[in-house]
């Protein structure tokens, strides 16, 4: 069975602060994707990065980046000069890849990230 | 903008009636999602449509059903409803299986 944990469950910085969220997970398969995404006060969720179990380099994109570790099942996710615009509540996901079948989404239980002036 | 929008945005029920939400995805985006998220926590897996068929199902008991329809829209329907189905209900939309999902504002039920 999968599972995500996010042991974070709410994180408050300063603005220009830089703040780590962190994803731990459990999966048996070997081919698997990752995700991150970013739920704002109206609901919605942002999809912000997918990753590959086959690809453990790390990635950059602006203010954000995030490190893949297979052997520690982490997949966490850095901002950089945090910014009141980042407050939200953050989630990590796992989706099995076996071909043709659902591509459900497990989440974890989110991390809320309150940034302030 | 995700290009997936959902109907209505809130909704009061009362229990034992039935719900419909409603869903329209991106265009040409033939997988689509549903997920509960209870208040506090992450988004939960109900079912998955591929091609207008069921293609996969959460822990969830028959009574929530759904639909896909071809052009790109969809819809969750819940009978009997009961007090703990209030909750956030979101669609995804992928344009295959296994990409990332692109997700609607939600529909905020509350069952009394």
């Amino acid at each position: 069975a999968q599972k995500v944990t996010q042991a974070q469950t709410e994180i408050s910085v300063v603005e220009k602060e830089d703040v780590t969220l962190d994803c731990v997970y459990e999966t048996r398969d070997t081919t698997y994707y990752l995700f991150w995404y970013k739920q704002p006060p109206s609901g919605e969720l942002v999809f912000l990065i997918r990753r590959n179990s086959f690809d453990e380099q790390n990635e950059i994109s602006g203010r954000y980046s995030w490190n893949f570790q297979k052997s520690t099942s982490s997949f966490n996710f850095t901002i950089t000069a945090s910014q009141v615009v980042d407050s939200a509540v953050y989630f990590c996901a796992l989706s099995e890849a076996a071909t043709g079948t659902a591509s459900k989404l497990t989440f974890g239980t989110g991390t809320r990230l309150q940034v302030t002036l | 903008e995700t290009g997936v929008t959902q109907s209505p945005t809130h909704l009061i029920k009362t229990r034992g009636q039935q719900v419909t939400l409603r869903c329209s995805s991106q265009s040409g985006h033939n997988t689509v999602s549903w997920y509960q998220q209870a208040l506090g926590q992450g988004p939960q897996f109900i079912f998955q449509y591929y091609r207008e068929e069921e293609n996969g199902r959460g822990n969830f008991p028959p009574r929530f059903s759904g639909l896909q329809f071809p052009n790109y829209s969809s819809e969750l329907n819940v009978n009997a409803l009961e007090l703990d189905d209030s909750a956030l209900y979101l669609c995804a939309s992928s344009p295959r299986v296994n990409t990332e999902a692109f997700f609607g504002q939600g529909t905020r039920l509350t069952v009394v």
